[in-house]
């Protein structure tokens, strides 16, 4: 089974700190993404990555910027967290075809 | 590029009866049409898929439809169990070789045992 994990569930930051998820995945898949998922509003994609060191923009990149340094880790940096990016941020990963495999998320808080 | 719409966004049904999600889409070079299922607490996990070589695919309790043509496709789920209650959300990809899926806005289903 593809297992895709986020290094944490829950958590509450401050206005202007700066935040780093976590996303590992263990099946050796070229691809990772990040999205956001918000109420009425869906799944956005923020950014994905097709190969290490490769980053692409999503519909909704501005605030946010990634690393993959190791092809199983994709981390999602906000630079300085602000209130409006109050969320879940959902990390999926795939492999040469279609489907995602998605983490179960982390519901980041910013006061 | 591509957008993606879905209705009901909110559906509730009774145990046993059937539920019908629809869901349109603007590029008609799409051809890959995942629908996925996220209970509460979990990321969304696929559940049935379709290409646009196929016009029906069934699995059990679920099935889609689509309609090239008229750009839209749907998932029914027939005998609904309360286990079943869950947001469901469509997307649809494959435009120009993009593995990129837009997803619609997700459609929250209830089912009252």
């Amino acid at each position: 089974d593809v297992k895709v994990t986020q290094s944490s569930r829950y958590l509450v930051k401050r206005t202007g700190e700066k935040v780093f998820l976590e996303c590992v995945q263990d099946m050796d898949h070229e691809n990772m993404f990040w999205y956001r998922q918000d109420p009425g509003l869906g799944l956005r994609l923020i950014y994905f990555s097709y190969d290490v060191k490769m980053k692409e923009k999503g519909d909704i990149p501005e605030g946010y910027s990634v690393s993959r340094e190791k092809k199983e880790r994709f981390s999602l940096i906000l630079e300085s967290a602000s209130t409006n990016q109050t969320s879940m941020y959902l990390c999926a990963s795939s492999y040469n075809s279609y489907e995602q495999y998605f983490g179960p998320g982390t519901r980041l808080t910013v006061t | 590029g591509e957008n993606v719409e879905q209705h009901p966004s909110t559906l509730s049904v009774q145990e046993g009866d059937s539920a019908v999600i629809k869901c349109t889409y603007s590029d008609s070079a799409s051809n890959y049409f995942p629908w996925y299922k996220q209970e509460l607490g979990k990321g969304p996990q696929l559940i049935i898929d379709i290409r646009s070589n196929v016009g029906e695919k069934k699995d059990q309790r679920i099935a889609v439809t689509l309609n090239k043509t008229a750009k839209h496709f749907s998932l029914h789920i027939t005998e609904t169990q309360p286990e079943d209650s869950a947001v469901y959300f469509c997307a649809a990809s494959g435009s120009g070789g993009s593995y990129i899926p837009t997803f619609g806005r997700g459609t929250s289903l209830i089912v009252h045992p």
